[in-house]
This record gives C-alpha cells, sequence and structure tokens, in this order.
C-alpha cells in the first residue's frame, strides 16, 4: 500500500530564517506531487506541483521554492521566512497521468513564524 | 478561474440526524470533485472521488452527488454521529495536471 510521510510535524522558525520541509512517498512510482499550504481563514491553496523529477510549476508567486530531487521525494524550501509564512503546509500525490486521478495527502507540517 | 465555495460554513447537528452539505463551483469544465474530510490539526482524509462522466458515488453512510450542469455538488450523510464532526472539504479537479480547488469547507458538530 502507498503510504506519504512529511517531516518534521511542527517547527517553530524565526523570521529570515531559511526554511526545508519533506515529503516522501512510499509504494508507487512516478507520483504527480502537489505542496498546498492552509493558512488561518484561507482555505487550502495549491503552491508547486510537480509531474516528474525536476518538473515543479508554480501556482503562487512567494518566496517559496519547490525541487524535485528523486521520484518519491518534493521539498519546500525557503531562503528567508516571512510572518506570512506560516501555516499548515501539505503534501499530496496522485497516480501520474492520470488527470481523474483521486489525491491523497500527508500529515502536514505546523509551520509558526515568528 | 475556478471558484469553489461551500455553504454553510459550520453546522451543529444533533445525534442522528441525516444532512446535506452543498458545494458549488462557477466552471463546470471540471476533470473530477473530491471530498475530503479534517480533523482538527491533522491531513486530509479523502472521502469521495467523483468523476466528470458520474452523477453520485457512496460509501457507507456518505453519498456525494455531482451535477456539472448546474454546479453542484452535495454530500449527504446520514444517521450522523459525533465521530462526523470535522471539517469537510469540497476539491474540484479543473486540469489534466490533476490540480485541484479547494472551498473553504463546512465544519460540522454532531451533538450527543
Amino acid at each position: 500500500s502507498q503510504t506519504i510521510h512529511q517531516w518534521p510535524a511542527t517547527l517553530v522558525q524565526p523570521v529570515g530564517s531559511p526554511l526545508s520541509l519533506e515529503c516522501t512517498v512510499e509504494g508507487t512510482s512516478n507520483p504527480n506531487l502537489y505542496w498546498y499550504r492552509q493558512a488561518a481563514g484561507r482555505g487550502l491553496q495549491l503552491l508547486f506541483y510537480s509531474v516528474g523529477i525536476g518538473q515543479i510549476s508554480s501556482e503562487v508567486p512567494q518566496n517559496l521554492s519547490a525541487s524535485r530531487p528523486q521520484d518519491r521525494q518534493f521539498i519546500l524550501s525557503s531562503k528567508k521566512l516571512l510572518l506570512s509564512d506560516s501555516g499548515f503546509y501539505l503534501c499530496a500525490w496522485s497516480v501520474r497521468r492520470v488527470a481523474s486521478g483521486e489525491q491523497y495527502f500527508g500529515p502536514g507540517t505546523r509551520l509558526t513564524v515568528t | 478561474k475556478q471558484e469553489v465555495t461551500q455553504i454553510p460554513a459550520a453546522l451543529s447537528v444533533p445525534e442522528g440526524e441525516n444532512l446535506v452539505l452543498n458545494c458549488s463551483f462557477t466552471d463546470s469544465a471540471i476533470y473530477n470533485l473530491q471530498w475530503f474530510r479534517q480533523d482538527p490539526g491533522k491531513g486530509l482524509t479523502s472521502l469521495l472521488l467523483i468523476q466528470s462522466s458520474q452523477r453520485e458515488q457512496t460509501s457507507g453512510r456518505l453519498n456525494a452527488s455531482l451535477d456539472k450542469s448546474s454546479g453542484r455538488s452535495t454530500l449527504y450523510i446520514a444517521a450522523s454521529q459525533p465521530g462526523d464532526s470535522a471539517t469537510y472539504l469540497c476539491a474540484v479537479g479543473s486540469s489534466n495536471t490533476g490540480k485541484l480547488i479547494f472551498g473553504q469547507g463546512t465544519t460540522l458538530q454532531v451533538k450527543p
């Protein structure tokens, strides 16, 4: 069966510090991968998605970036965090090349920027 | 641009009641629609996926319907239980990359 992992589970970082959140998927190959952010009062917003290694599409202009160094690894990064980066970050995957496929979410990372 | 709206934002019902959660979307050209459940501080659990060619899907006490022409979906929960208390999110798949556009969610409280 497939599982999706995210770490860390919680993170408190000062403004201006760097960020690295990691997501890995087990039990499948060549998945589509997604990063979402859930901010208080704003709902879930798609940040990045990837259909393959090194293929990243950005949905929202921001000071965040994403990378996919391996098939089942998706990393969200920032060089300098802003207060507005606080939120709940969720990684998700779906079967590649299946546009109507179900999307599965990880447990999330709670980020607080102080 | 696809927009997804969920009404009501919050709902409180006594245990045992049947209830309906509503989701509407502005662009009927969708690939699928997915209903999720989110418990406080947790990730999303997929409940039901309806393909664009389908009218409804059922799982246990849950039934989701889709009417693309009117841009609406409903999630029906039968015989609600306190364990059903959570936030329910509707999401529309609007492109061939599988990207989802989410509604703001309906927070449900089922009182014993």
